[in-house]
């Protein structure tokens, strides 16, 4: 249990187009969810936290107008990467907390790996 | 959250324990020391987490100092798909919290 999965696992665009990334939990309801960027041999830094239903927190110096983040349902949130640069290209990853008896932990998806040409 | 120390790289051999130190002086009494690890181009993987007493699973035990300034993670029996950074971070028992990611120590199993 406590799957949580990442379409699409790689992805290519051209600058300025846009790019959605879904993270889903699989096997349990989600009620938090969390968005990170990992950039090469760096660690990751988190972009976002999505609660179901209500707006995302965002971290300092992410932009919430280019990082959109929707949460609409327990097992589904998205992260669209709207105009996207070369200095977007990155790992992303989401994670979700489970909302029963693990509720301690967060699972990380597989992550997202977006390169813009 | 309270800061975490971490050395940067450690190499082990294959079939030994590697033992991964973390220092966290700074932790608060409702924090937890949790352990992660992420294997080259993959999400975190979660490992064990721990309050105050040492905690066994199938993955790993989680050996914390009596003051709580410090911790260890040992992996008994090293393979090479051991192979990863671990993460070594606190915060409290609340998965609806967020994680704040250190850099990590670099694991090497040596064949």
């Amino acid at each position: 249990g406590a799957v949580v999965s990442q379409h699409p696992s790689w992805v290519i665009c051209k600058s300025g187009t846009s790019v959605k990334i879904e993270c889903r939990s699989l096997d349990f309801q989600a009620t938090t969810m969390f968005w990170y960027r990992q950039f090469p041999k760096q660690s990751l830094m988190l972009m976002a936290t999505s609660n179901e239903g209500s707006k995302a927190t965002y971290e300092q110096g992410v932009e919430k107008d280019k990082f959109l983040i929707n949460h609409a349902s327990l097992t589904l949130s998205t992260l669209t990467v709207t105009s996207a640069h070369p200095e977007d290209s990155s790992f992303y990853i989401c994670s979700a907390s489970h909302s029963g008896v693990l509720y301690n932990e967060q699972f990380f998806g597989p992550g997202t790996r977006l390169t813009v040409l | 959250d309270a800061k975490t120390t971490q050395p940067p790289s450690m190499d082990c051999a294959e079939g030994r324990a590697a033992n991964l130190p973390c220092n966290h002086s700074t932790i608060s009494g409702n924090e937890y020391v949790y352990w992660y690890r992420q294997i080259h181009s993959q999400g975190p993987q979660y490992i064990i987490h721990g309050l105050k007493n040492n905690e066994t699973n199938e993955m790993a035990s989680l050996i914390i100092t009596e003051d709580r300034k410090s911790s260890t993670l040992i992996l008994p029996h090293a393979t090479l798909r051991d192979t990863a950074v671990y993460y070594c971070i606190v915060r409290v028992a609340n998965g609806n919290e967020k994680l704040t990611f250190g850099t990590g120590t670099r694991l090497t199993i040596i064949p």
